[in-house]
């Protein structure tokens, strides 16, 4: 069946630098692929939206790369603050299901 | 209201009692979903509701949970006969079907603890 997975080890960085998340999938392309940021105690927030026909997608200091080859996602944080610290989930859709898989996170944690 | 709003927020239930969660979803949105997710672990599929259409049941975990939507609005999540391992947050979302690039907008989820 089809797997979604993050590095469950948190990424800690110095203010300033860039943040990269990984996202990995097994078997075949999800039509898109979703990230979320969960602070503690909430739900997740939706971020970014990237389409399997899309190899970049960008939002203000946040930029997502999906790379088929790779079946691979990254998620970056340009001039990280600490107020990115969180938890960011990726989420694929898959053709034929109605619901997202998520993936279990990566805690970042940005150090001023 | 503006957001997706969960109640209770927090629960505390004997084993073996039955607890209900409401799910109150934004206005218009045609899609709920429920996941539960355990400490430090990610979101678990348990139900989607979609319009008029059946819901997929798929990822209820035992024929203890159940749910239900009414008038295509509200939604309840009951758990009968609690277990320890039933204890996790559980939380809803909503999302309009013909606008993927939204995304799934969360509630801030009920954390059920089962003594």
């Amino acid at each position: 069946s089809q797997k979604i997975e993050q590095n469950s080890e948190a990424l800690n960085i110095q203010e300033g630098k860039t943040a990269t998340l990984t996202c990995n999938y097994t078997n075949y392309s999800p039509a898109y692929l979703q990230w979320y940021r969960q602070d503690p105690g909430r739900g997740p927030v939706f971020l970014l939206l990237i389409r399997e026909n899309e190899k970049e997608k960008r939002k203000e200091r946040l930029k997502v790369t999906f790379d088929t080859t790779l079946k691979q996602s990254l998620f970056h944080i340009t001039a990280s603050q600490p107020a990115d610290s969180a938890t960011y989930l990726c989420a694929q859709k898959d053709t034929g299901r109605r619901a997202l898989t998520f993936g279990s996170g990566t805690r970042l944690q940005v150090q001023p | 209201g503006a957001g997706v709003s969960q109640s209770p927020s927090n629960k505390v239930t004997e084993k073996g009692k039955d607890v209900e969660l409401r799910c109150d979803p934004i206005s218009g949105h045609t899609a709920l979903y429920w996941y539960r997710q355990s400490l430090g672990q990610g979101l678990e599929f348990l139900i989607y509701f979609q319009g008029n259409s059946a819901p997929d049941k798929s990822g209820l975990p035992s024929d203890r949970f159940s749910a239900e939507r009414t008038g295509g609005s509200v939604s309840t999540l009951t758990i009968q006969r609690t277990q320890q391992e039933d204890s996790a947050v559980y939380l809803c979302a909503s999302s309009l079907v013909s606008r993927d690039d939204y995304g799934y907008t969360f509630g801030s989820g009920t954390r059920l603890t089962v003594v």
